[in-house]
């Protein structure tokens, strides 16, 4: 079993859709997690940042912990073609940061 | 100069060329990475530099060759590659008591 599994997609929505995207983790040590968005041809950016559980919000973007679940999510309101990425789900206890597959978005006008 | 810097961007090399990536981080990070990123794969973890020493070399064949000369400085020397070997090569940076890591914008590598 991998430590984080990820569903790739593709995901593709119309402009102005909710989106959710969703990873899931075996490792119980786990403490940060992280959302990366990659555009084509361009290194991952950090998106979010949570530690431990619970919610955060940053204007569109939404990341969620649940860590009895160990399930995180991040919901994009309102939906933009600038959108279209691909967001990888990232963790870690005390040690490196594990990757999940990444889930490509495309935010069809 | 801010972040993390790679060049070339874009590299296209025979499988008898010898050439070398570079990776520059100018945020003060004690600790560097280079990852590889092939398509609809998961980024592999190749090296780990924690104060310019390596601490993790994840079963890299021998043809990637890393260097880290000092905490801002990262090389991936590259020699007789395969056309496997083609893909993004990421390299990052983070350091402790910091959660995430900065990523460069990547190589784009080409074996021919």
């Amino acid at each position: 079993q991998k430590e984080v599994e990820q569903d790739p997609g593709p995901l593709s929505v119309p402009e102005g859709a909710i989106v959710s995207l969703n990873c899931t983790y075996s490792n119980s040590a786990f403490q940060y997690f992280m959302w990366y968005r990659q555009y084509s041809r361009k290194g991952p950016e950090l998106l979010m940042y949570t530690y431990s559980s619970g919610n955060k919000e940053d204007g569109r973007f939404t990341a969620q912990v649940d860590k009895s679940s160990k399930y995180i999510s991040l919901f994009i309101r309102d939906s933009q073609p600038s959108d279209s990425a691909t967001y990888l789900c990232a963790m870690r206890g005390s040690g490196k940061l594990i990757f999940g597959q990444g889930t490509e978005l495309s935010v069809k006008p | 100069e801010t972040g993390v810097t790679q060049t070339p961007r874009h590299l296209v090399m025979g499988m008898t060329n010898k050439k070398s990536l570079k990776c520059e981080q100018h945020l003060g990070h004690n600790a560097m990475y280079w990852y590889k990123q092939s398509a609809k794969k998961p980024l592999e973890l190749m090296f780990v530099y924690s104060l310019e020493e390596r601490v993790e070399n994840n079963s890299v064949p021998s043809r990637f060759s890393p260097e880290c000369p000092n905490s801002s400085h990262l090389f991936l020397h590259l020699h007789t590659l395969q056309p496997e070997d083609s893909a993004l090569y990421l390299c990052a940076s983070s350091q402790e008591g910091i959660a995430g890591y900065t990523f460069g914008s990547g190589t784009r590598l080409t074996v021919v």
